[in-house]
């Protein structure tokens, strides 16, 4: 099956700085790459995702890229807030998985002012 | 985006009773609807697969008779967790894709804290 590996585990940045974390899965038929912010006792809510056709995708502060060949993809947060602490969460599916996500460990990221 | 709600937000019960948590898609229709299980700084696990108008699937190791998943509705998911015991203490939170573009994108729910005492 498929296996998420997230990194870093903790991450602290300086107000405006930027955050990036990575993410590497093992399937290589995985086609779908969300990323989830999860804030203290609340559900996930997607921030970005990206399909395999692309290799990059952006929303204003909030940049995702993927590179196939390597399995890997990775969040990139610019001009980081202290709004942006909380937990981040990369995932993984593959077509004929039945939308199933496969979640990485996550990374707390907190941004001081 | 597409919403999704659970009910209760949070419930407390006592060891042996059975605790009813709800899932519903808010504006758009769910064949398919995910149930997970998040322990205190850890990721989420998949528990079941819950299907409308067909037996869930459950994921290797979740016990089918303990956490029995109905989905009777395009609407609604539960998730039942029958003689709760202190270690199913935990946050549980339910998903469903919304097809968006031609592709299908999840969307959370709130969560529901279960204490067991």
């Amino acid at each position: 099956g498929e296996n998420v590996e997230q990194h870093p585990s903790t991450l602290s940045v300086q107000e405006g700085d930027s955050a990036v974390i990575k993410c590497t899965y093992s399937d290589s038929a995985s086609n779908y790459f969300p990323w989830y912010k999860q804030e203290l006792g609340k559900g996930p809510q997607l921030i970005i995702d990206i399909r395999s056709n692309v290799g990059e995708k952006k929303d204003q502060r909030i940049a995702v890229t993927l590179n196939k060949t390597a399995k890997h993809f990775s969040l990139h947060i610019t001009e980081t807030q202290p709004e942006d602490s909380a937990v981040y969460f990369c995932a993984a599916s593959h077509p004929g998985g039945g939308n199933k996500l496969t979640f990485g460990t996550g990374t707390q990221l907190k941004v001081e002012l | 985006g597409a919403v999704v709600s659970q009910h209760p937000s949070w419930v407390i019960c006592k060891s042996g009773t059975s605790v009813k948590i709800e899932c519903r898609s808010l504006d758009f229709q769910a064949t398919t609807m995910f149930w997970y299980r998040q322990f205190p700084k850890q990721s989420l696990m998949l528990m079941a697969t819950s299907n409308e108008g067909s037996k869930a699937t459950y994921e290797q190791g979740v016990e089918k008779d303990k956490f029995l998943i109905n989905h009777a509705s395009l609407t609604l998911s539960t998730l039942t967790v029958t003689s709760a015991h202190p270690e199913d203490s935990s946050f549980y939170i339910c998903s469903a894709p919304a097809r968006q573009d031609s592709t299908d994108t999840q969307y959370f729910g709130p969560g529901t804290r279960l204490t067991v005492l």
